[in-house]
């Protein structure tokens, strides 16, 4: 079964880039559908975007300026860069996999905040 | 984007009760693209049914999906402890993935 666990800093300033990596056991990368997802303290769940493992990507229209997503297979990650972030970015960041857009798999999720 | 519409937002009951919850699309979920998904306290989600009527590997045959087109819905036969949290709907069918805002499952 396919693990995943999420990595990067916790603590952000306004107008930083947010980058995490998730890292990918227990299956190829070489198939499947692998996403970002988010959810503010106390609120609900967004989807950021996806990276097929081709390399073609789909991204939510709401943050597609500011958003990518990248693959590395070699070393069985991939990866997500926010760009000047806010407070409003503040929250538990997800990574998943599917074999199609569905997320079957999730990491344990990593917080992070943004503040000055 | 398909908007996600769950009720009811919180649903009080007692262990051993069924409980029913329901999500209702914007418009047509394609293929009935529609999971749903159980989250407890400081946990990811975790996956439960799919394609709106197929249990996940692992998950207990006391969830049930139904529904398609726009109105779908997730029963919980026998409510075990457990089962309290909170349980978002999402489709998978068109871009931007969405989720519901979620129904919370408490202790009556």
């Amino acid at each position: 079964q396919v693990q995943l666990r999420e990595s990067g800093p916790g603590l952000l300033k306004p107008s930083e880039t947010l980058s995490l990596t998730c890292t990918v056991s227990g299956g190829s990368m070489t198939s499947d559908y692998w996403s970002w997802f988010r959810q503010p303290p106390g609120k609900g769940l967004e989807w950021l975007g996806l990276i097929y493992y081709s390399g073609n990507t789909n991204y939510n229209p709401s943050l597609k300026s500011r958003v990518i997503i990248s693959l590395d297979t070699s070393k069985n990650q991939f990866s997500l860069r926010l760009s000047s972030v806010t407070a409003a970015d503040t929250a538990m960041y997800f990574c998943t996999s599917g074999s199609g857009w569905l997320p079957e798999y999730w990491g344990q999720g990593t917080l992070v905040t943004v503040s000055s | 984007e398909i908007v996600l519409t769950q009720s009811p937002g919180t649903l009080s009951l007692s262990p051993g009760e069924r409980a029913t919850l329901s999500c209702r699309a914007s418009q047509s979920v394609t293929n009935n693209y529609l999971a749903w998904f159980q989250q407890r306290p400081g946990q990811a989600p975790r996956l439960l049914i799919y394609d709106a009527t197929n249990r996940a590997t692992g998950v207990p045959d006391r969830f049930s999906g139904s529904g398609s087109g726009t109105d779908f819905t997730l029963s919980i036969s026998r409510l075990e402890p457990e089962d309290f949290a909170v349980y978002y709907c999402q489709q998978s069918s068109h871009a931007p993935l969405t989720f519901g805002g979620g129904t919370k499952v408490e202790i009556k």
